[in-house]
């Protein structure tokens, strides 16, 4: 079936940037997200990328995507502590909004 | 604003109970969602449904089953729950074309 991966861990210092990869296995994606879940919370979408795209920027957040390599990535410049979370990459096909999830990547931020 | 609301932050259950989890969505939204979040696996889905009393299996349906008999309102039903139904459960909505999945704060559940 498919399968999407991402590392478990990312340690980083306040101001430097983070970059959070994730792979995925379905070539017939056809929308890739960013969602972050704090502690204690639901998930909320940060951003998402359409598959013809290879890259989208919004303020902080920059997404590249290398569909040939299946590869998606999250860099979050400048970070800030309140960036500690779990950040899930998913995709989707078809459109719409069922979400295959990865395994969520834990990005603790420190000082 | 969105809102997806589960009707219980925290559930403590005994084995063998039959255990309901409610999720209500207040935007008309069609498709709505169940996932269970464990660590290092990240997030499953158990059971789907695209429109009132449809409904569709997820990646891991065994042991649970839904309802949905209104367009707002997705119950996932364990019913006879044991340990390993212990996790974290999440609901989420969204429209037909829409690109987005709106997700409730979820219920942890522990079965004792």
């Amino acid at each position: 079936g498919e399968d999407v991966e991402q590392s478990l861990f990312l340690s980083v210092r306040e101001g430097d940037s983070s970059v959070i990869n994730c792979t995925y296995t379905d070539s017939s994606s056809t929308y890739l997200y960013w969602y972050k879940q704090e502690p204690g919370a639901g998930l909320q979408l940060l951003t998402y990328i359409f598959s013809n795209m290879d890259m989208k920027q919004d303020q902080r957040l920059t997404v590249l995507l290398n569909k040939k390599d299946k590869h998606l990535s999250l860099r979050i410049a400048d970070t800030q502590t309140g960036d500690s979370a779990i950040y899930f990459c998913a995709d989707s096909t078809g459109g719409g909004n069922k979400l295959t999830f990865g395994t969520g990547t834990q990005l603790k931020v420190e000082l | 604003d969105v809102k997806v609301t589960q009707s219980s932050r925290y559930l403590v259950k005994r084995t063998g109970e039959k255990v309901f989890l409610e999720c209500v969505q207040d935007m008309d939204h069609e498709n709505m969602f169940w996932y269970r979040q464990d660590p290092g696996l990240g997030l499953r889905l158990i059971y789907f449904s695209y429109d009132v009393k449809m409904k569709e299996k997820g990646d891991i349906p065994e042991g649970y089953s839904v309802s949905r008999e209104k367009k707002e309102r997705f119950s996932l039903i364990l019913e006879s729950a044991s340990t390993n139904q212990t996790s974290m459960y999440l609901c989420a909505s969204g429209t037909h074309r829409g690109t987005e999945a709106f997700f409730g704060q979820g219920t942890r559940l522990t079965v004792v």
